[in-house]
């Protein structure tokens, strides 16, 4: 069966620091497209980081510098580091296998962790 | 900046077809995909590649594209379709590879 299980969210004062796994079952993440979206409350969909692959990533300006993609192949887990954390970054962040047309898309996703970042 | 825009909402009544709209200068050039959205639960995609249907969506659901708009389509609507549905394609420029419409709330009366 394909599972996506975020987990790591929680609560983290401005400035501080938070890392989101993603464990994954059913398919390999070393192999595919991961990508990282957010939603904050009440709000839409958004694009924050994608890792290739080839561990070539990709991420929103709002987050560049910020934020980090990564995975670890044998634990079959994507990550989200976040660094300097915003309250603008409170939201529900969403894993979601990525794939490529002429155009990325999602189809797989995991049912999402929620940051919030308040003081 | 670039944006894919929908209509904040769309209203029909059981049985009825709803139409939802996305539009963006460059969807004549790429693909659009659509994603439904229930509260407290994670977005699903419902189209690919402006029309095509993923195993298990049921065929009630279509979607088409003409020129610089996609269009969702939901015939036969039922009470269980009713969620908030976001287009997605990509930036034209390639800033945002992954980029959504503002998202539209289905309200079935």
């Amino acid at each position: 069966e394909v599972q996506l299980v975020e987990s790591g969210g929680g609560l983290v004062q401005p400035g501080g620091s938070l890392r989101l796994a993603c464990a994954v079952s059913g398919f390999t993440v070393s192999t595919n497209y991961m990508s990282w979206v957010r939603q904050a409350p009440g709000k839409g969909l958004q694009w924050v980081s994608t890792l290739y692959s080839d561990e070539t990533t990709y991420s929103a300006d709002s987050v560049m510098g910020r934020f980090t993609i990564s995975r670890h192949i044998s634990k079959n887990t994507l990550y989200l580091q976040m660094n300097r954390l915003r309250a603008e970054d409170t939201a529900v962040y969403y894993c979601a296998r990525t794939l490529t047309l002429d155009t990325w898309y999602l189809d797989l996703w995991g049912r999402g962790t929620l940051v919030t970042v308040s003081s | 900046s670039y944006e894919l825009t929908q209509p904040p909402s769309v209203s029909v009544s059981p049985g009825q077809t709803a139409r939802i709209t996305c539009s963006g200068d460059a969807l004549p050039k790429q693909y659009a995909y659509w994603y439904q959205q229930k509260p407290g639960q994670a977005p699903v995609l419902m189209i690919y590649k402006d029309s095509e249907r993923p195993s298990g969506i049921p065929e009630r659901f279509s979607g088409s594209s003409s020129g610089t708009t996609v269009t969702l389509t939901i015939s036969g609507v039922q009470a269980e379709d009713e969620a908030d549905y976001y287009c997605q394609s990509a930036d034209s420029i390639g800033s945002d590879p992954v980029l959504f419409g503002g998202g539209t709330k289905l309200t079935v009366l």
